[in-house]
């Protein structure tokens, strides 16, 4: 099956810092992915979709300037959250859809739990 | 109101009992519906794709009633590795349209108990 891989697994960082997290298809490329954040106790709220070459389309209330995603290629996104503070502690997934597979599904990566002290 | 709404529990059932999880969704433009696993601290696993005709997949009945909007789970003879998160998933949009995105409901957990 399809499988989506996510770098960090794991980060701890000082509030004011940035952090990058990358997120990967690695067996099929993927034209669109997604990023989403679940705190404690909740589902997952998406972010933003990524199409590979163009700029991602954020959700309401999510801050484009915050959260920077980049879509260089069909088997890399990143998102890098920008002056990290506490309330952004979460863990965030990523998702891939294929271009050539089944319409309606998305493949998750295993997520990357965020610690801003 | 929640675009997907579900029921969080927990629901605590013993093993071999049956249990069923309910969703309801506003969107009644929604194009494809499933049904997510997902473990404590980890991502959401695919468990099946709900269909109007229903569907099963060994232990697991999905059915969806489009007039009602509304989605079911059921778990035959649950085992302890069932216990997990149970989520509603629903996809607005056509594959090709920029409303195409996945809704999830908030989850239903279940612990099935020795």
């Amino acid at each position: 099956g399809a499988v989506v891989s996510q770098h960090p697994s794991w980060v701890i960082c000082k509030s004011g810092t940035s952090v990058k997290i990358e997120c990967r298809s690695l067996d099929f490329q993927a034209t669109t992915m997604f990023w989403y954040r679940q705190f404690p106790k909740q589902s997952l709220m998406l972010m933003a979709t990524s199409n590979e070459g163009s700029k991602a389309t954020y959700e309401q209330g999510v801050e484009k300037d915050k959260f920077l995603i980049n879509h260089a290629s069909l088997t890399l996104s990143t998102l890098t959250v920008t002056s990290a503070h506490p309330e952004d502690s979460s863990f965030y997934i990523c998702s891939a859809r294929s271009h050539t597979g089944g319409p309606y599904e998305q493949y998750f990566g295993p997520g990357t739990r965020l610690t801003v002290t | 109101r929640k675009e997907v709404e579900q029921d969080p529990g927990p629901f605590n059932v013993p093993e071999g009992a049956t249990v069923a999880f309910n969703c309801t969704y506003s969107n009644s433009a929604s194009q494809s519906f499933f049904w997510y696993r997902q473990d404590c601290r980890k991502e959401p696993k695919l468990l099946m794709s709900v269909y109007s005709s229903g569907n099963e997949d060994g232990r697991f009945t999905a059915q969806l009633n489009r007039a009602s909007q509304y989605i079911s789970l059921l778990i035959r003879d649950s085992k302890l590795s069932d216990s997990a998160t149970y989520l509603c998933v629903v996809n607005r949009g056509w594959f090709t349209s920029g409303t195409y995105k996945y809704i999830f409901g908030t989850g239903t957990r279940l612990k099935v108990l020795a």
